[in-house]
């Protein structure tokens, strides 16, 4: 089935620095690939989503690239910022037609002033 | 337009018992999945329903069991609670038909104890 493999954390980066969490997936043809996002005590939100190979998803500065040469969808920011503490995980949909998320453990990362 | 939203929020348990979890999905979607996710690790898909009645299921216990009724909302059961049953368990709504693969919507989550 399909799953992903995801950095394990924690990260811990000063403001504004440099942001990238990997995720490499293995799938039955090209699904869609997301990062979801969870705040300290909340559910899940979903960050950015892409559909097919090479397109980027964006969202609140995070991008992250569909990649189906090195089967990746890494996530990146320029500048972190203190709000941007939180757990993100790389997800995909389950193949075979159904609606189920496969996700990853999630990597934490919290930004220090 | 409210979102997915979930009752309660907190719930404390002593092993043995049951509990009673339940979900409302986001306006006009039809299809209701139950996800638990233990401490520290990414959320598990436990099953889903469409129509009423439960599609898919993942490496989960029959002590876990649900129900969707018409008008779409589950309800999430667990009987005999075991200590690792302690997690947060999250609802997620979506469209529910097989041609592709439709986005769905988290809700805030159940934390659940048990001790």
């Amino acid at each position: 089935g399909n799953s992903v493999t995801q950095m394990e954390g924690p990260v811990t980066l000063s403001e504004e620095a440099f942001l990238t969490i990997n995720c490499t997936y293995t799938a039955t043809g090209y699904p869609s690939l997301f990062w979801y996002v969870q705040y300290p005590g909340e559910g899940l939100q979903l960050l950015l989503k892409a559909t097919k190979a090479d397109d980027k998803g964006s969202n609140k500065g995070f991008e992250a690239t569909y990649r189906k040469e090195t089967t990746s969808f890494h996530l990146e920011k320029g500048s972190v910022q203190v709000s941007d503490s939180a757990v993100y995980f790389c997800a995909l949909p389950s193949a075979g037609g159904y609606q189920k998320v496969t996700f990853g453990i999630g990597t934490k990362l919290q930004v220090i002033p | 337009d409210a979102g997915v939203t979930q009752s309660p929020t907190h719930l404390i348990k002593t092993r043995g018992q049951q509990v009673t979890l339940r979900c409302s999905p986001k306006s006009g979607h039809d299809t209701v999945s139950w996800y638990q996710q233990a401490l520290g690790q990414g959320p598990q898909f436990i099953f889903q329903y469409y129509e009423e009645e439960e599609r898919q299921r993942g490496n989960f216990p029959d002590r876990f069991s649900g129900h969707q009724f018409p008008n779409y909302s589950s309800e999430l059961n667990v009987n005999a609670l075991l200590l690792g049953d302690s997690a947060l368990y999250l609802c997620a709504s979506s469209l529910g038909g097989t041609s592709r693969f439709y986005e769905q919507f988290f809700g805030p989550g159940t934390r659940l104890t048990v001790l």
